[in-house]
């Protein structure tokens, strides 16, 4: 079993619409969380951190579940803009070592 | 411009014939890390470094080597490329966040290699 896992997709919707992703992860060691977006092509670029309690920057709100070892990232009022792979991201941290894992990505496609 | 910077940003070459790619950053970042992406497998994570002198394995270390000398470089050398070793890197920094030391990163642009 991949220690982070996503649906790879590509979730195809209308602009304007509202979709969500989530992802789950193995290690309950897991502290830190992370959505990032990647275009074609191109690197990786964080989109937002996730806290416990759920945050939100504009259009995006990203969510923590803790208990059942998932996280989750809505994007409402969907733009074209916002097509691309979205990748989850999960950090282990110790005193000495800090093991950041990767999901493998959903890609998102918005049509007009 | 704060950024990580990565070259070549392609390259072909042979097998056994050994390459290096450089990474430096200018944001005097403590930790740096490098990653191979490929098709259905994501990034995953060849080797890293916590800080100068300190380097640990990834996941995938196997047929790479690193070196970390000074803070703002990180090369990432293939000793005897393989054609296995074909794919997408992409080197990263982060600064080391004292709170919660969770590593956000910025990643250079990537460099592209083919292993014939």
């Amino acid at each position: 079993r991949k220690e982070v896992e996503q649906d790879p997709g590509p979730f195809n919707v209308p602009e304007g619409a509202t979709v969500a992703f989530n992802c789950t992860y193995s290690n309950s060691a897991s502290q830190s969380f992370f959505w990032y977006r990647q275009d074609c092509r191109k690197e990786p670029k964080l989109l937002m951190s996730v806290y416990s309690s759920g945050n939100e920057d504009g259009r995006f709100t990203a969510q923590l579940n803790r208990a059942s070892q998932y996280i989750s990232l809505l994007i409402r009022d969907s733009k074209l803009s916002d097509s691309a792979t979205y990748l989850c991201v999960v950090n282990m941290l110790s005193s000495s070592a800090s093991k950041i894992i990767f999901g493998s990505g959903t890609r998102l496609s918005i049509r007009p | 411009e704060a950024q990580v910077t990565q070259n070549p940003r392609y390259l072909i070459t042979v097998t056994g014939k050994k390459l290096t790619v450089t990474c430096s950053q200018n944001m005097n970042h403590e930790y740096m890390s490098w990653y191979r992406q490929d098709p259905g497998l994501g990034l995953r994570q060849i080797y890293y470094s916590m800080n100068v002198e300190v380097t640990d394995k990834g996941d995938v270390p196997e047929g790479y080597k690193v070196s970390r000398k000074e803070k703002r470089n990180f090369p990432l050398i293939l000793e005897s490329p393989s054609p296995n070793q074909t794919s997408l890197y992409f080197c990263a920094s982060s600064p080391r966040d004292r709170v919660s030391g969770a590593n956000v990163l910025t990643f250079g642009a990537g460099s592209r290699l083919t292993v014939l």
